[in-house]
């Protein structure tokens, strides 16, 4: 069975920096693209950034690119997003999303989700 | 960047109805457009992928269609856990990747 578990989120100040974590089980995480949707209070979905499953090809949102990093150890079967700059545009649940086969960007399974809320 | 419209933003019909929901791309996606449910407090869900493909589970009521740039989600009769909103999302020109902004569908 396909699990995804994030953590790390929270209140933050606005510039501040936080990382989030997703923990993959069920399936062979290193040959899977993974990504991360965001949904704002009471809004629809927005993608935020992709990742290849060997790490080297990355791709982000206009509205975090610069401030955001995407990256996965393999070997924890784990994703991270780290966050800097935040703003309160970046409030918001964090998903993380596994993709399809190869280099398919299709959500298959999504996780919970983390809250983001940032605040002063 | 592929936006996508969907309409309508809110639809309401009482179960065992039909439900027809669209989605327009503003360039073609081929067939690459994906549907998603999305309850209260819950994270989306996959209906279908590749425009009329069921993911694994999903209910045969639940049925995709379309090419291009117009797509559609049918529901052939609403149980009541169909209630929610629906988004179309489509992989084709990215990046970015794009969703619709929703349907709601709710009970009349």
């Amino acid at each position: 069975e396909v699990q995804l578990l994030e953590s790390g989120g929270g209140l933050i100040q606005p510039g501040g920096s936080l990382r989030l974590s997703c923990a993959a089980s069920g399936f062979t995480f290193s040959t899977y693209v993974m990504s991360w949707v965001r949904q704002a209070p009471g809004k629809g979905l927005e993608w935020v950034s992709t990742i290849f499953g060997n790490g080297d090809s990355t791709y982000y949102a206009d509205s975090v690119k610069g401030r955001f990093t995407i990256s996965r150890d393999n070997s924890k079967n784990t994703l991270y997003l780290q966050m800097n700059s935040l703003t309160a545009e970046d409030t918001a649940v964090y998903y993380c999303a596994k993709g399809g086969s190869g280099a398919d960007v299709l959500f298959e399974y999504w996780g919970q989700g983390t809250l983001v809320t940032v605040s002063s | 960047e592929v936006v996508l419209t969907q309409s309508p933003v809110t639809l309401s019909l009482s179960p065992g109805e039909r439900a027809t929901l669209s989605c327009r791309a503003s360039h073609s996606v081929l067939r690459y457009l994906a549907w998603y449910q999305q309850k209260p407090g819950q994270a989306p869900r996959l209906l279908i992928y590749d425009a009329s493909n069921r993911a694994s589970g999903i209910p045969a009521r639940f049925s995709g269609s379309g090419s291009g740039t117009d797509f559609t989600l049918t529901i052939s009769s609403l149980e009541p856990e169909d209630f929610a909103v629906y988004y179309c999302q489509q992989r084709y020109g990215w990046p970015p990747i794009t969703f619709g902004q929703g349907t709601r569908l709710e009970i009349k």
